[in-house]
């Protein structure tokens, strides 16, 4: 049963636009939300997260938006650049309500920006 | 500051072998977990060690993984025997005790013909 989802599978953008991901989840313990950018053959980095106590968390070209009564975040690249072509993961965990900090993930969505 | 190292970076087996991953985690992080990728869907949690202790392993599929942490330090995931469904790509991350931002390693492909 898988609890977060990317429904769109690719996103391909035009250098200089706004790219924007979204992610929805399912599961109501979940409060502390995470994006991961990965390369191929590299690991999951880290890219910015956002607590249920906010809707919106911002650094530089990066801001997520949370809807939590839709159960809906977002994330926006502006403006996108090559270097951001890669797969971007949406996690979730309910770690400040049950001490639990594992992830549950999206299967990603691969971003091509074009020059 | 040296980040989180897996080992080897690839892996091919046969059928009924038995396969360890190896993991060494950012030096201080008590907190260390393993994910796994399938077929490019989502990465899906295995188990997550608190320093040496097992803190939650409902995400291994079955009996024939065995995870380990010797002394809060490194850790093994052994798969024996391993079957053609254990293709797929092993993560390990770790992050600090109260940390909510796991880092991760590259990955330890497997595949299994």
């Amino acid at each position: 049963d898988q609890q977060v989802k990317q429904n769109s599978p690719s996103l391909s953008v035009q250098e200089g636009r706004i790219s924007i991901l979204n992610c929805d989840y399912t599961n109501s313990m979940f409060d502390y939300f995470l994006w991961y950018k990965k390369y191929p053959a590299e690991g999951p980095t880290f890219l910015i997260s956002i607590s249920s106590i906010k809707d919106k968390n911002e650094d530089g070209r990066f801001t997520v938006f949370l809807n939590k009564s839709a159960k809906h975040l977002s994330l926006h690249i502006v403006p996108s650049q090559p270097g951001d072509s890669a797969v971007y993961f949406c996690a979730a965990s309910p770690h400040s309500r049950s001490n639990d900090y594992k992830l549950s993930f999206g299967a990603g969505t691969t971003v091509t920006v074009r020059a | 500051e040296a980040g989180v190292t897996q080992f080897p970076s690839h892996s091919v087996i046969e059928k009924g072998q038995t396969v360890t991953l190896r993991c060494d985690p950012i030096s201080g992080h008590d907190n260390l977990y393993w994910y796994r990728r399938v077929m490019g869907k989502e990465i899906k949690f295995l188990l997550h060690f608190v320093k040496e202790s097992k803190q939650d392993e409902s995400g291994m599929p079955n009996n024939r993984f065995l995870a380990e942490r010797t002394g809060g330090t490194y850790s093994t995931l052994k798969v024996q025997p391993a079957e053609l469904e254990d293709s797929g790509v092993y993560f390990c991350a770790s992050s600090h005790r109260w940390g909510t931002e796991a880092f991760f390693g590259q990955g330890t492909r497997l595949t299994v013909v």
